[in-house]
């Protein structure tokens, strides 16, 4: 099955540095990447995701890029403000169903 | 609208006993999941239903767990005699059908198991 590695674990940047949280999986029929923020005692929630037939998104100070050659993605986030700070997850999912979520990526912004 | 309601919040019992957590999806979505979280931990898949297709078990950790879900909306996910290790939080989600991608989750039922 799918397997999904997520680095860092933890990441500290202070307000208005980038942040860059990185992905690679082993599926290569995979063809669906997003990516999820959950703040405390709250459910995961979709910030972006990309599909295989493209390389790079944005939106606003948020964007993904995917290399299907190498089978990794990252989330990255310009000009960071501390309501960024929260737990983000990668996942990668085939048109059968389920999602295959790393293990998270806790980022703080410090004022 | 209403998004993906979970119930209880919280769930406190004692180790040996079956709990049943319940997930309303979004009115229309076709696919339910459910997910376990333990403290920091990522996201582990258990269960997840299409339509009226087989539900996709490959996920449930011991048949201790179950889950059903009743006319293609509300799900109840079953765990008979609780261990500690089977404290976490555990997540529905559903989306408009499994092709779509996107899961709305809910917020989660915290099961402690003492």
């Amino acid at each position: 099955g799918e397997n999904v590695e997520q680095h860092p674990s933890t990441l500290s940047v202070q307000e208005g540095d980038s942040a860059v949280i990185k992905c690679t999986y082993s599926d290569s029929a995979s063809n669906y990447f997003p990516w999820y923020k959950q703040e405390l005692g709250k459910g995961p929630q979709l910030i972006i995701d990309i599909r295989s037939n493209v390389g790079e998104k944005k939106d606003q100070r948020i964007a993904v890029t995917l290399n299907k050659t190498a089978k990794h993605f990252s989330l990255h986030i310009t000009e960071t403000q501390p309501e960024d700070s929260a737990v983000y997850f990668c996942a990668a999912n085939t048109n059968a169903g389920k999602s295959t979520f790393g293990d998270g990526t806790t980022l703080t912004v410090k004022p | 609208g209403a998004g993906v309601s979970q119930s209880p919040s919280n769930k406190v019992t004692e180790k040996g006993k079956d709990v049943e957590l319940r997930c309303d999806p979004i009115s229309g979505h076709t696919a339910l999941y459910w997910y376990r979280q333990s403290l920091g931990q990522g996201l582990e898949f258990l269960i997840y239903f299409q339509g009226n297709s087989a539900p996709d078990k490959s996920g449930l950790p011991s048949d201790r767990f179950s889950a059903e879900r009743t006319g293609g909306s509300v799900s109840t996910l079953t765990i008979q005699r609780t261990q500690q290790e089977d404290s976490a939080v555990y997540l529905c989600a559903s989306s408009l059908d499994a092709n779509t991608g996107e899961l709305f989750f809910g917020e989660g039922s915290r099961l402690t198991v003492l």
